[in-house]
């Protein structure tokens, strides 16, 4: 049974094109997060979602867009894609969304976005 | 402005041996700190953590050490497996924003040699 499940694994596209990613998680999770994670690997917090409820927006672009139709989905949309997007994308969860001891975050498979 | 550092690209490491894997933060404010491992392809997996009211926190072949002075972190793998092979990434938490934001380093790869 996969806990953290994303859509698609790979996605090749245009720029310009608009796309979206699908996460699911089965573990009853509070809390859900957007990760990227770029060439250089570093893995930054894009977005969280807390029962439906945006908790963080990193400095991201407005091209990029969440929604969370229930508490265990959070998507991930993306308009006029640019070359700058491609990147891995890892979705997570966490039961709650303050970290205390005993606390971490599950990640899904990740998702490799081309864009040509 | 890289708040979480891991400095050693990458280590290599025979089988058998002890794997150190070293993590420093900046911010003051963070009060948890997580290892993760990631193999290729696939996404991060939890493997130990540590709060900042301990320094030090084992978990069977691994063991997390907290200087807080030192604003240091270290991961030891002991005795270290082909297995372990992977990409470690260090990952803190400020409790206080109360928003489970983690700021993560940018990796090492351990290679552990057979």
């Amino acid at each position: 049974d996969t806990a953290v499940s994303q859509t698609p694994k790979y996605l090749v596209t245009q720029m310009g094109n608009d796309k979206s990613i699908k996460c699911e998680q089965n573990l009853g999770h509070d809390t859900m997060y957007w990760y990227k994670q770029d060439s250089k690997k570093f893995l930054k917090i894009m977005f969280s979602y807390n029962n439906k409820e945006l908790i963080i927006n990193e400095t991201v672009p407005n091209r990029f867009s969440p929604k969370s139709p229930d508490k265990a989905h959070l998507n991930l949309h993306i308009n006029s894609l640019e070359l700058g997007d491609s990147a891995v994308y890892f979705c997570a969860s966490s039961f709650r969304t303050r970290m205390v001891s005993g606390d971490t975050q599950y990640f899904g498979p990740g998702t490799r976005l081309t864009v040509l | 402005d890289q708040q979480v550092k891991q400095n050693s690209p990458s280590l290599s490491v025979q089988e058998g041996r002890i794997s150190i894997l070293n993590c420093d933060y900046t911010n003051s404010m963070f009060d948890y700190f997580l290892w993760y491992k990631k193999y290729p392809a696939e996404g991060p997996t939890f493997l130990i953590s540590i709060s900042s009211i301990k320094d030090k926190n084992e978990d069977g072949r691994f063991t997390v050490f907290l200087n807080k002075s030192a604003k240091h972190l270290s991961l030891h793998i002991v005795p270290s497996q082909p297995g372990d092979s992977a990409v470690y990434f260090c990952a803190a938490s400020a409790g206080s924003s109360n928003t489970g934001k983690l700021i993560f380093g940018q990796g090492t790869t351990l290679q552990v040699k057979p």
